[in-house]
């Protein structure tokens, strides 16, 4: 029973660069979560799909942010250019309908 | 100046000791809260949850209980192993189905 893949785990890049996170949901999960998690604050959600539709992007901290998710299986969160402040574990989680969500265990990500 | 990171709450318990982790929600419209472990270099893990109608709702040594009066959930964790050591997480839901989450309390078990 595969769960949320997320992809790099580990991601170290210089500020400016362009850096690309993906995420595979579990088959048959119909809402994609991608959440950014620091020790200052937490989990935060950056934006939500359903059914492959954004539907709440209010937490994007910005245009240097960007998610799409082409369809049900795939999903990528795009920060272009990258900076420091950016530094964080970066988690996608799908769910079903009005269950709880499931979590992929993250990109460790280090902007130098 | 050099940041500092805020530190989560700690709760240190001896192996086999009762663990009691605490959370207030903030929205009196919730109407689902669920509990997630955390371990390290993990994404959070779906523990137990419990709907606004029911005040207990009981797993496997954990039990969640909700206090909509005071707007307070708790878990405990009964004979508490060195493998609950991790962050606990309660989150709320509301009617746009999206979770809101706490900050986190880190359990520390002593062998």
């Amino acid at each position: 029973d595969a769960g949320v893949i997320q992809s790099p785990r580990h991601e170290v890049t210089e500020m400016g660069q362009e850096v690309t996170l993906r995420c595979k949901p579990i088959s048959g999960h119909n809402s994609l979560f991608w959440y950014r998690q620091t020790m200052m604050r937490g989990l935060e959600l950056l934006i939500y799909f359903n059914n492959n539709v954004p539907i709440d992007d209010s937490g994007m901290p910005e245009d240097r942010f960007s998610a799409k998710m082409p369809n049900a299986s795939f999903s990528t969160l795009k920060i272009q250019p990258s900076e420091p402040r950016d530094s964080a574990v970066y988690f996608c989680a799908s769910s079903s309908g009005f269950q709880p969500q499931h979590f992929g265990d993250g990109t460790r990500l280090s902007i130098l | 100046g050099e940041s500092v990171g805020l530190h989560l709450p700690t709760l240190s318990v001896q192996e086999g000791d009762n663990s009691i982790i605490n959370c207030a929600y903030s929205n009196s419209a919730s109407d689902y809260f669920i509990w997630y472990k955390q371990e390290s270099g993990k994404g959070p893990q779906f523990i137990i949850d419990i709907r606004s109608n029911m005040d207990k709702r009981q797993g496997q040594r954990v039990t969640v209980l909700l206090n909509k009066t005071v707007k307070h959930l708790s878990l405990q964790i009964a004979a508490t192993q060195p493998g609950d050591s991790a962050v606990y997480f309660c989150a709320e839901v509301g009617g746009s189905y999206i979770p809101t989450f706490g900050r986190g309390t880190s359990l520390i078990v002593h062998p």
